[in-house]
C-alpha cells in the first residue's frame, strides 16, 4: 500500500519565479493538506483541499494557491517567489467522506524548496 | 501566534530510561491532540493521538497524558531505545470547526543514548 507521495524532493528557484509541486495521497484518502515547515519550526498549514475544492486556508497570502484533480491528487503553486519561501513543503492526506472525517493525517517525505 | 508551544528544543536521554516530552496550548477550543515523529528527510509520522474527554491514552511503550485545567500534554516514552532518536512534533486541532486541521509546535529533538 503506496503511502503520500510528493514530487519533486528537491528543488532550486530564483526570486521571482514560480513553482508547482505534487503529492499523490494514501490510497483510500480523499483530502489533502499542505504544510510549509521552515527550518527550526513546526509545519504550518496552507490549505486543504476536497472534493476538488479548496475547503479551508491559513495564514498564507494568494501567492500560494493549489489544485486538486479528480483522482484526489493535488498541487501546490507558489508565484513570484522570495527568499522568504524557502523551506520544506509538506503534503498529508487523510479521509472526510462528508462529515465523516479522519484526524490522523498521514505525511509525505515532502519538497526541500530553496530560493535563491 | 504560536497556539501549541514546545518549550525544549532537545532532550537526551539513556537507553532504557523514560523520555518525557511536553507540550502546551492556549486555544480552549483546542479538543484532540496528537504527537508525530520525524526522521530526517521524511515526513512526520503519527505516533498517537488523545480526545479532550480522556485524559490518558496509552499504546505500547507510548502514553500520552492530557491535562486540560493546564492546558498541557506530555508523551512519556517507556523504555526510551535508540531508534527513538528524532523529533518530536505535538499537534492539536479543533474538531468539527477546522476539519482536521493541525496546530503545530516546534519540536523537540529527542536523542536516546546506549
Amino acid at each position: 500500500d503506496a503511502g503520500v507521495t510528493q514530487s519533486p524532493t528537491h528543488l532550486i528557484k530564483t526570486r521571482g519565479q514560480q513553482v508547482t509541486l505534487r503529492c499523490s495521497p494514501k490510497s483510500g484518502h480523499d483530502t489533502v493538506s499542505w504544510y510549509q515547515q521552515a527550518l527550526g519550526q513546526g509545519p504550518q498549514f496552507i490549505f486543504q483541499y476536497y472534493e476538488e475544492e479548496e475547503r479551508q486556508r491559513g495564514n498564507f497570502p494568494d501567492r500560494f494557491s493549489g489544485h486538486q484533480f479528480p483522482n484526489y491528487s493535488s498541487e501546490l503553486n507558489v508565484n513570484a517567489l522570495l527568499l522568504g519561501d524557502s523551506a520544506l513543503y509538506l503534503c498529508a492526506s487523510s479521509f472526510s467522506h462528508g462529515t465523516l472525517y479522519s484526524y490522523e493525517q498521514y505525511f509525505g517525505p515532502g519538497t526541500r524548496l530553496t530560493v535563491t | 501566534d504560536q497556539q501549541v508551544k514546545q518549550n525544549s528544543p532537545s532532550l537526551s536521554v539513556q537507553e532504557g530510561r523514560i523520555s518525557i516530552l511536553n507540550c502546551d496550548y492556549t486555544n480552549s477550543m483546542f479538543d484532540y491532540f496528537l504527537w508525530y515523529k520525524k526522521y530526517p528527510a521524511e515526513g512526520p509520522t503519527f505516533l498517537i493521538s488523545i480526545s479532550s474527554i480522556k485524559d490518558k491514552n496509552e499504546d505500547g511503550r507510548f502514553t500520552v497524558f492530557l491535562n486540560k485545567s493546564a492546558k498541557h500534554l506530555s508523551l512519556h516514552i517507556v523504555p526510551s531505545q535508540p531508534g527513538d532518536s528524532a523529533v518530536y512534533f505535538c499537534a492539536a486541532s479543533v474538531r468539527g470547526s477546522t476539519l482536521g486541521r493541525l496546530y503545530f509546535g516546534r519540536g523537540t529533538q529527542l536523542t536516546v543514548w546506549p
